[in-house]
């Protein structure tokens, strides 16, 4: 079985630029989630989908970040414009609903560099 | 208040000893989820183990086992025989009943196994 894939693993941007990173989460996965990771530190919410629905996105800089997740599979996390504040990596989860343990699979990362 | 607590920034041990990553957690609900990831260099979080609140037994899993204290709430990982492929970051994590599906990670324990 497929695990959580995430593109691009890396991407340098110049500051005000736009960036867009994705994620195809692991088939059946009703859940997904955006992480970001700054350096020497755990993760952090960012958004999160049931579905197509974004049921928590309190934690999203909604001034320049945005997200989707057209028809319940793939999503993109799109920033625009970047910040030099923004440079970490963006971690993408899934998980299944309705499962006792509810174990969140994450993806290899996008490790994002703003200059 | 910190919902994960991690008080280990880092820990050495040497191959082939047991070592124990230190995790309290805050919480009044009686219904959670407790995990261990490991994030190695390569930057992918891998699902390690899982305690249940009402799970009466620790879980383990190889040589990974779980010392799952409720009345102090700590949720201890304890690695048994240590690899070399042992030293990464390590992070404890919670998933509260009454807020859905959203995880709370702590700042993570980066371990050093020494030949």
């Amino acid at each position: 079985e497929a695990g959580v894939v995430q593109s691009p693993r890396y991407k340098i941007i110049e500051k005000k630029q736009p960036v867009a990173f994705w994620c195809n989460p692991i088939s059946g996965h009703n859940t997904l989630y955006w992480y970001r990771q700054n350096l020497g530190q755990g993760p952090e919410l960012l958004i999160r989908y049931e579905n197509e629905e974004a049921v928590d996105d309190s934690q999203l800089p909604k001034d320049r970040f945005s997200a989707e997740r057209l028809k319940g599979v793939d999503s993109t996390l799109k920033i625009q414009p970047a910040e030099l504040g923004d440079s970490a990596v963006y971690l993408c989860a899934s998980s299944a609903r309705n499962t006792r343990r509810n174990i969140q699979y994450f993806g290899a990362g996008t490790r994002l560099s703003v200059l | 208040a910190q919902k994960i607590t991690q008080t280990q920034p880092g820990m050495f041990v040497q191959e082939k000893e047991a070592v124990t990553l230190d995790c309290t957690y805050d919480t009044s609900d009686q219904s959670y989820g407790l995990f261990w990831y490991k994030q190695p260099s390569s930057g992918e979080m891998i699902f390690l183990i899982y305690q249940g609140s009402y799970d009466e037994q620790n879980a383990t899993e190889g040589r990974y086992s779980l010392n799952f204290q409720k009345a102090r709430k700590s949720a201890n990982l304890v690695i048994s025989a240590s690899q070399l492929g042992d030293s990464a970051m390590y992070f404890c994590a919670m998933r509260e009943a009454n807020t859905g599906n959203q995880f709370y990670f702590g700042t993570g324990t980066s371990l050093t196994v020494i030949p």
